[in-house]
Protein backbone atom coordinates (compact mmCIF):
# COMPACT_ATOMS: atom_id res chain seq x y z
CA UNK A 1 0.00 0.00 0.00
CA UNK A 2 0.86 3.50 -0.29
CA UNK A 3 3.32 5.07 2.78
CA UNK A 4 2.58 7.34 5.49
CA UNK A 5 5.08 8.13 7.15
CA UNK A 6 7.44 11.04 9.62
CA UNK A 7 11.01 12.30 9.58
CA UNK A 8 11.63 12.27 12.70
CA UNK A 9 10.58 9.72 15.75
CA UNK A 10 11.29 11.65 18.82
CA UNK A 11 11.26 15.51 19.57
CA UNK A 12 12.18 17.34 22.59
CA UNK A 13 10.48 21.09 23.36
CA UNK A 14 10.91 23.88 25.72
CA UNK A 15 7.66 23.75 27.52
CA UNK A 16 6.10 27.66 26.01
CA UNK A 17 8.02 27.12 22.53
CA UNK A 18 6.25 25.92 19.43
CA UNK A 19 6.82 22.23 18.71
CA UNK A 20 6.21 21.30 14.51
CA UNK A 21 5.93 17.58 13.57
CA UNK A 22 6.55 16.56 10.13
CA UNK A 23 4.94 13.91 8.23
CA UNK A 24 5.15 12.98 4.29
CA UNK A 25 2.97 10.68 2.02
CA UNK A 26 3.47 9.17 -1.15
CA UNK A 27 0.64 8.77 -3.10
CA UNK A 28 -0.19 12.37 -5.07
CA UNK A 29 -4.26 11.53 -5.23
CA UNK A 30 -4.31 11.35 -1.36
CA UNK A 31 -7.27 14.06 -0.46
CA UNK A 32 -7.35 13.88 3.21
CA UNK A 33 -5.24 14.04 6.07
CA UNK A 34 -5.74 13.08 9.73
CA UNK A 35 -3.41 13.72 13.09
CA UNK A 36 -3.67 11.54 15.97
CA UNK A 37 -2.40 12.13 19.37
CA UNK A 38 -1.76 9.39 21.59
CA UNK A 39 -0.56 9.44 25.40
CA UNK A 40 1.28 6.33 26.89
CA UNK A 41 -1.05 3.62 27.74
CA UNK A 42 -4.20 5.29 26.01
CA UNK A 43 -5.97 5.44 22.51
CA UNK A 44 -5.22 7.28 20.37
CA UNK A 45 -7.12 10.33 19.75
CA UNK A 46 -8.59 13.03 17.02
CA UNK A 47 -6.89 16.40 17.04
CA UNK A 48 -7.40 17.59 13.39
CA UNK A 49 -7.59 16.74 9.92
CA UNK A 50 -6.93 18.43 6.36
CA UNK A 51 -8.31 17.88 3.06
CA UNK A 52 -6.24 18.20 -0.12
CA UNK A 53 -8.28 21.50 -1.07
CA UNK A 54 -6.88 23.42 1.39
CA UNK A 55 -3.02 24.33 2.54
CA UNK A 56 -4.00 25.31 5.83
CA UNK A 57 -6.45 24.61 8.93
CA UNK A 58 -6.02 25.94 12.27
CA UNK A 59 -8.12 24.49 15.48
CA UNK A 60 -6.99 25.38 19.27
CA UNK A 61 -3.54 25.89 19.85
CA UNK A 62 -2.55 23.40 16.63
CA UNK A 63 -2.72 23.97 12.79
CA UNK A 64 -1.86 21.41 10.09
CA UNK A 65 -0.32 22.56 7.26
CA UNK A 66 -0.45 20.87 3.39
CA UNK A 67 1.88 21.22 0.70
CA UNK A 68 0.65 18.92 -2.21
CA UNK A 69 3.86 19.40 -4.12
CA UNK A 70 6.29 18.08 -1.94
CA UNK A 71 3.87 15.78 -0.51
CA UNK A 72 4.44 17.14 3.31
CA UNK A 73 2.42 17.95 5.75
CA UNK A 74 2.99 18.55 9.12
CA UNK A 75 1.15 19.66 12.86
CA UNK A 76 2.34 22.91 14.89
CA UNK A 77 1.85 23.07 18.81
CA UNK A 78 1.89 26.21 19.18
CA UNK A 79 2.78 27.61 23.36
CA UNK A 80 3.55 23.56 23.96
CA UNK A 81 2.27 22.10 27.43
CA UNK A 82 3.60 19.44 29.67
CA UNK A 83 0.13 17.87 28.53
CA UNK A 84 1.10 18.06 25.17
CA UNK A 85 3.71 14.80 25.62
CA UNK A 86 2.18 12.20 23.60
CA UNK A 87 3.33 9.97 20.12
CA UNK A 88 1.66 11.80 17.19
CA UNK A 89 0.74 9.89 14.43
CA UNK A 90 -0.22 11.30 10.95
CA UNK A 91 -3.09 8.99 9.28
CA UNK A 92 -4.43 8.34 5.77
CA UNK A 93 -8.11 6.89 5.03
CA UNK A 94 -7.91 4.58 2.10
CA UNK A 95 -11.18 3.57 1.23
CA UNK A 96 -11.50 -0.51 1.98
CA UNK A 97 -14.97 -1.41 0.65
CA UNK A 98 -18.18 -2.18 1.79
CA UNK A 99 -18.69 1.73 2.84
CA UNK A 100 -15.58 1.31 5.20
CA UNK A 101 -12.00 3.19 5.14
CA UNK A 102 -8.79 1.74 6.67
CA UNK A 103 -6.47 4.38 8.30
CA UNK A 104 -3.00 4.03 7.38
CA UNK A 105 -1.21 5.56 10.21
CA UNK A 106 2.57 6.61 10.56
CA UNK A 107 5.26 5.46 12.68
CA UNK A 108 4.47 8.24 15.25
CA UNK A 109 6.83 11.28 16.53
CA UNK A 110 7.35 10.98 20.47
CA UNK A 111 7.06 15.02 21.93
CA UNK A 112 8.66 15.49 25.02
CA UNK A 113 7.58 18.90 26.56
CA UNK A 114 10.77 19.65 28.96
CA UNK A 115 9.53 21.91 32.12
CA UNK B 1 -22.23 11.87 23.04
CA UNK B 2 -20.61 8.44 22.02
CA UNK B 3 -18.44 6.02 24.38
CA UNK B 4 -16.39 3.18 23.72
CA UNK B 5 -15.33 0.49 26.27
CA UNK B 6 -12.57 -2.15 26.03
CA UNK B 7 -11.87 -5.20 28.29
CA UNK B 8 -9.93 -5.58 29.80
CA UNK B 9 -8.03 -3.22 30.15
CA UNK B 10 -4.65 -5.40 30.80
CA UNK B 11 -4.61 -9.39 30.19
CA UNK B 12 -1.49 -11.73 30.73
CA UNK B 13 -1.98 -14.84 29.04
CA UNK B 14 0.42 -17.89 28.53
CA UNK B 15 1.28 -19.38 25.33
CA UNK B 16 -1.42 -21.55 23.56
CA UNK B 17 -4.03 -20.20 25.57
CA UNK B 18 -7.51 -18.35 24.15
CA UNK B 19 -8.14 -15.16 24.01
CA UNK B 20 -10.93 -12.95 24.09
CA UNK B 21 -11.28 -9.07 23.70
CA UNK B 22 -14.93 -7.47 24.22
CA UNK B 23 -15.48 -3.83 22.96
CA UNK B 24 -18.93 -1.75 23.17
CA UNK B 25 -19.91 1.24 21.59
CA UNK B 26 -22.77 3.59 23.66
CA UNK B 27 -24.66 6.39 21.89
CA UNK B 28 -24.57 5.87 18.60
CA UNK B 29 -26.52 2.93 16.01
CA UNK B 30 -24.80 1.07 13.18
CA UNK B 31 -21.19 2.14 13.58
CA UNK B 32 -18.70 0.94 11.60
CA UNK B 33 -15.94 -1.09 13.85
CA UNK B 34 -12.94 -1.76 13.92
CA UNK B 35 -9.78 -3.74 15.63
CA UNK B 36 -5.92 -2.26 15.87
CA UNK B 37 -2.90 -4.00 16.81
CA UNK B 38 -0.03 -1.62 18.43
CA UNK B 39 3.01 -2.78 18.25
CA UNK B 40 5.63 -1.64 21.33
CA UNK B 41 6.98 1.76 19.61
CA UNK B 42 5.17 1.07 16.31
CA UNK B 43 1.94 2.55 14.60
CA UNK B 44 -1.38 0.95 14.34
CA UNK B 45 -2.41 -2.39 11.74
CA UNK B 46 -6.05 -2.66 11.00
CA UNK B 47 -6.43 -6.69 12.01
CA UNK B 48 -10.52 -6.48 11.02
CA UNK B 49 -13.49 -4.35 10.42
CA UNK B 50 -17.54 -4.52 10.20
CA UNK B 51 -19.71 -2.95 8.75
CA UNK B 52 -22.56 -4.19 10.43
CA UNK B 53 -24.09 -7.81 12.61
CA UNK B 54 -22.12 -10.44 11.29
CA UNK B 55 -20.13 -8.85 8.64
CA UNK B 56 -16.33 -9.04 9.39
CA UNK B 57 -13.23 -7.92 6.97
CA UNK B 58 -10.03 -9.17 8.02
CA UNK B 59 -6.98 -7.61 6.52
CA UNK B 60 -4.27 -9.19 7.91
CA UNK B 61 -4.28 -13.25 7.95
CA UNK B 62 -2.94 -14.73 11.61
CA UNK B 63 -3.94 -15.87 14.43
CA UNK B 64 -6.69 -13.72 15.19
CA UNK B 65 -10.70 -13.93 14.52
CA UNK B 66 -13.32 -10.90 14.87
CA UNK B 67 -17.25 -11.60 15.72
CA UNK B 68 -19.87 -8.89 16.13
CA UNK B 69 -22.76 -10.68 17.40
CA UNK B 70 -24.37 -7.48 18.21
CA UNK B 71 -24.74 -3.60 16.68
CA UNK B 72 -22.43 -2.19 19.47
CA UNK B 73 -20.35 -5.05 20.38
CA UNK B 74 -17.02 -6.16 18.92
CA UNK B 75 -15.08 -9.04 20.01
CA UNK B 76 -11.43 -10.10 18.93
CA UNK B 77 -10.42 -13.70 19.56
CA UNK B 78 -8.49 -16.45 19.05
CA UNK B 79 -8.04 -20.28 19.97
CA UNK B 80 -4.52 -20.57 20.81
CA UNK B 81 -2.09 -17.36 21.88
CA UNK B 82 1.05 -17.17 20.22
CA UNK B 83 4.05 -15.25 21.56
CA UNK B 84 4.12 -12.51 18.43
CA UNK B 85 0.31 -11.92 19.50
CA UNK B 86 1.52 -9.84 22.11
CA UNK B 87 0.66 -6.10 21.86
CA UNK B 88 -1.85 -3.18 22.66
CA UNK B 89 -4.84 -4.01 20.95
CA UNK B 90 -7.42 -0.73 20.46
CA UNK B 91 -10.93 -0.87 18.83
CA UNK B 92 -12.70 1.88 17.03
CA UNK B 93 -15.42 3.41 15.66
CA UNK B 94 -16.89 5.39 13.09
CA UNK B 95 -20.27 6.83 11.73
CA UNK B 96 -21.28 5.00 8.38
CA UNK B 97 -21.54 8.03 6.87
CA UNK B 98 -18.01 9.43 7.67
CA UNK B 99 -16.01 6.49 8.43
CA UNK B 100 -12.99 8.43 7.81
CA UNK B 101 -13.24 9.55 11.25
CA UNK B 102 -12.39 7.02 13.71
CA UNK B 103 -12.67 7.23 17.55
CA UNK B 104 -10.77 4.56 19.43
CA UNK B 105 -11.06 2.60 22.89
CA UNK B 106 -8.58 2.80 25.84
CA UNK B 107 -7.28 -0.27 24.39
CA UNK B 108 -5.67 -3.62 25.41
CA UNK B 109 -2.51 -4.35 26.57
CA UNK B 110 -1.92 -8.09 25.88
CA UNK B 111 1.16 -9.91 27.14
CA UNK B 112 1.51 -13.47 25.98
CA UNK B 113 3.84 -15.24 28.55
Amino acid sequence: GENVGLHLPTLSVQEGDNSIINCAYSNSASDYFIWYKQESGKGPQFIIDIRSNMDKRQGQRVTVLLNKTVKHLSLQIAATQPGDSAVYFCAEPSYSGAGSYQLTFGKGTKLSVIP
Amino acid sequence: SQTIHQWPATLVQPVGSPLSLECTVEGTSNPNLYWYRQAAGRGLQLLFYSVGIGQISSEVPQNLSASRPQDRQFILSSKKLLLSDSGFYLCAWSFRESSYEQYFGPGTRLTVT
